[in-house]
């Protein structure tokens, strides 16, 4: 049981840049979300999904798109990368059950 | 929303000692309040939760935590800290729709 898997793990780019950050999950849950943990700020909330077809925006959603084909399958889309998305994100998907299941993290930096 | 503060970003304390750490909701009672640890270059890894079915909530690594509506709070605790016990552990309130709120965050620095 593999749970929440996040590729990759370490990205640089270049401003301006696009790319996609990969989540899957294996355990059937419905709810998949997005966070950036950032020093001293926590986790923040960028996208989250109730469900395949179905995403909706956090606390800090600007400069980044979602989408939910499959129930397995929730990526993050930088449209163009700048600086200030430098951070760690974090995958989390959540089922019946109480508490989140995190992936491991991508590490981005943006120059 | 909910929110949540944690008290100190910072807490030492020796090998042995007791451990508090110090989380705080808004008054609004959330339904469900999370601890999470985070060890360096990991993820999160749920600790415990309480859900209202008892106010004393234990969980793993001999971690517990008190949740006390009359303070709003929802603190932490380890009667005797062991190395292993260093890093970083968020207070997380859910609310009625599987959002949760995660504090800033306190890492906890154990002194040999």
């Amino acid at each position: 049981n593999a749970g929440v898997t996040q590729t990759p793990k370490f990205q640089v780019l270049k401003t301006g840049q696009s790319m996609t950050l990969q989540c899957a999950q294996d355990m059937n849950h419905e709810y998949m979300s997005w966070y950036r943990q950032d020093p001293g700020m926590g986790l923040r909330l960028i996208h989250y999904s109730v469900g395949a077809g179905i995403t909706d925006q956090g606390e800090v959603p600007n400069g980044y798109n979602v989408s939910r084909s499959t129930t397995e399958d929730f990526p993050l889309r930088l449209l163009s990368a700048a600086p200030s998305q430098t951070s760690v994100y974090f995958c989390a998907s959540k089922g019946d059950n109480y508490g989140y299941t995190f992936g491991s993290g991508t590490r981005l930096t943006v120059v | 929303a909910q929110s949540v503060t944690q008290l100190g970003s910072h807490v030492s304390v020796s090998e042995g000692a007791l451990v508090l750490l110090r989380c705080n909701y808004s008054s609004s009672v959330p339904p469900y309040l999370f601890w999470y640890v985070q060890y360096p270059n990991q993820g999160l890894q749920l600790l415990l939760k309480y859900t209202s079915a008892a106010t004393l909530v234990k969980g793993i690594n001999g971690f517990e935590a008190e949740f006390k509506k009359s303070e709003t709070s929802f603190h932490l605790t380890k009667p005797s800290a062991h190395m292993s016990d260093a890093a970083e552990y968020f207070c997380a309130p859910e609310d009625n729709f599987n959002k949760f709120y995660f504090g800033s965050g306190t890492k906890l620095n154990v002194k040999p």
